[in-house]
């Protein structure tokens, strides 16, 4: 079973901020968050990850809640080439079983 | 660097027949995964290996899936007998290491088909 919650669907304008949302109430406190898209026909590809600080890098931004129970994936200016499923998945540091299981994902259309 | 490669990129088969994928992860990468992706669902972990051993075979079906990888670098997964509930994506993945800090890199899949 998953264990991270996610919208099944959410709709951008092209160009506009993206706010992707995750919950992780489960989430033990050596767990990493992990962010993936899929584009039609292709495996998973990875975009962000973080702990307990809110990180950027040159694909998005992730900003983490205070008690890590849940967090958002942030797309500054959605392209059409953004859209894709998002998974937010949490990585074990020690093994437990939460670790990689990928839920249903939130798709995204971005819209012309 | 060269991603992480699969192959067949298709196969169709019928039921009761046996078949084998295989993937070659980045190079160095120590942790290698299997997951199984059915249409409109996300990926479902299948087994976890830690260079040649396994970490987590847990939803592995073991009567009929199996799974090895060789002198920790390439891995196989077969089926035998297919169903025609195994039909879906079979995705490789591959981490440096275990452990949160180390991001998945995924092969774009088998596609396998069973009638």
């Amino acid at each position: 079973d998953a264990k991270t919650t996610q919208p099944n669907s959410m709709e951008s304008n092209e160009e506009e901020p993206v706010h992707l949302p995750c919950n992780h109430s489960t989430i033990s406190g050596t767990d990493y968050i992990h962010w993936y898209r899929q584009l039609p026909s292709q495996g998973p590809e990875y975009v962000i990850h973080g702990l307990t600080s809110n990180v950027n890098n040159r694909m998005a931004s992730l900003a983490i809640a205070e008690d890590r129970k849940s967090s958002t994936l942030i797309l500054h200016r959605a392209t059409l080439r953004d859209a894709a499923v998002y998974y937010c998945i949490l990585r074990a540091t020690l093994y437990n079983n939460n670790d990689m299981r990928f839920g249903a994902g939130t798709r995204l259309t971005v819209k012309p | 660097e060269a991603g992480v490669a699969q192959s067949p990129r298709y196969k169709i088969i019928e039921k009761r027949q046996s078949v084998a994928f295989w993937c070659n992860p980045i190079s160095g990468h120590a942790t290698l995964y299997w997951y199984q992706q059915i249409l409109g669902q996300g990926p479902k972990l299948l087994i976890q290996f830690q260079n040649n051993g396994v970490v987590d075979d847990s939803q592995l079906p073991k009567d009929r899936f199996s799974a090895e990888r060789l002198k920790g670098v390439d891995s196989t997964l077969k089926i035998q007998p297919a169903k025609l509930e195994d039909s879906a994506v079979y995705l490789c993945a591959s981490s440096l290491r275990t452990g949160g800090n180390s991001p998945l890199h995924f092969g774009n899949g088998t596609r396998l088909t069973v009638t």
